[in-house]
């Protein structure tokens, strides 16, 4: 499989639930971003890893928790959210940080926070 | 800070009509402006870039101009397309210091038969 796949691509979750999103990209990039799209808002970046180092956290609430044990994985943990964190969750890899021509997206994760 | 303006949606518009989406944008510096669209169930695809002013971005007959004057890259179409049905995203990258891409809110067009 290539290009940037996330799971799962659907899940609903209470707010006292334990969750944890996956990313994999099958690229050979260096650097993969969380970002978060709400409806009527403009896409918002949360996390970029750059080698698996965390080198930008967007003031993104402790509920969300990256995690990027190596370049091709990237996890986004979710504790404790709120029924406004309800969004397309997407995940992205770059051949290196910010690098937008290379910059693939996956489909993302539509989350749900009853 | 920087920021992105497009116009609201949703579009409908019928096969063949001609398409404009109008963005604008706020940027300190000189930033690359780009449009990428979003297919249903699918992520974000760079659709066409312009780097500096008075550039045109092209791709899948799409064509924007990068109007310093005006700080504006509205995206234009002849003849949509049922399969050009998607949402639209104008974004831009200040160069230098944090270039991490700035979106704006998308445009959904709906193209009917």
């Amino acid at each position: 499989e290539t290009g940037v796949t996330q799971t799962p691509r659907h899940l609903v979750m209470g707010m006292t639930n334990k969750k944890s999103l996956k990313c994999e990209q099958h690229l050979g990039h260096n650097a993969m971003y969380w970002y978060k799209q709400s409806a009527k808002k403009p896409l918002e970046l949360m996390f970029v890893y750059s080698l698996e180092e965390r080198v930008e956290n967007n003031s993104v609430p402790s509920r969300f928790s990256p995690e990027c044990p190596n370049s091709s994985h990237l996890f986004l943990h979710l504790h404790t959210l709120q029924p406004e964190d309800s969004a397309l969750y997407l995940c992205a890899s770059s051949q290196q940080r910010y690098d937008t021509d290379t910059q693939y997206f996956g489909p993302g994760t539509r989350l749900t926070v009853l | 800070g920087d920021s992105v303006t497009q116009m609201e949606g949703p579009v409908t518009l019928s096969e063949e009509a001609c398409l404009t989406i109008n963005c604008t944008y706020t940027a300190t510096g000189y930033p690359s402006l780009f449009w990428y669209v979003q297919y249903p169930g699918e992520g974000l695809q760079l659709l066409l870039k312009a780097t500096k002013a008075d550039d045109k971005g092209s791709n899948k007959g799409f064509e924007a101009t990068y109007r310093k004057e005006t700080t504006s890259f509205h995206l234009e179409k002849g003849s949509v397309q049922v399969s050009d049905s998607a949402v639209y995203f104008c974004a831009l990258k200040t160069q230098g210091g944090s270039e991490k891409l700035v979106f704006g809110k998308g445009t959904k067009l709906t193209v009917n038969p």
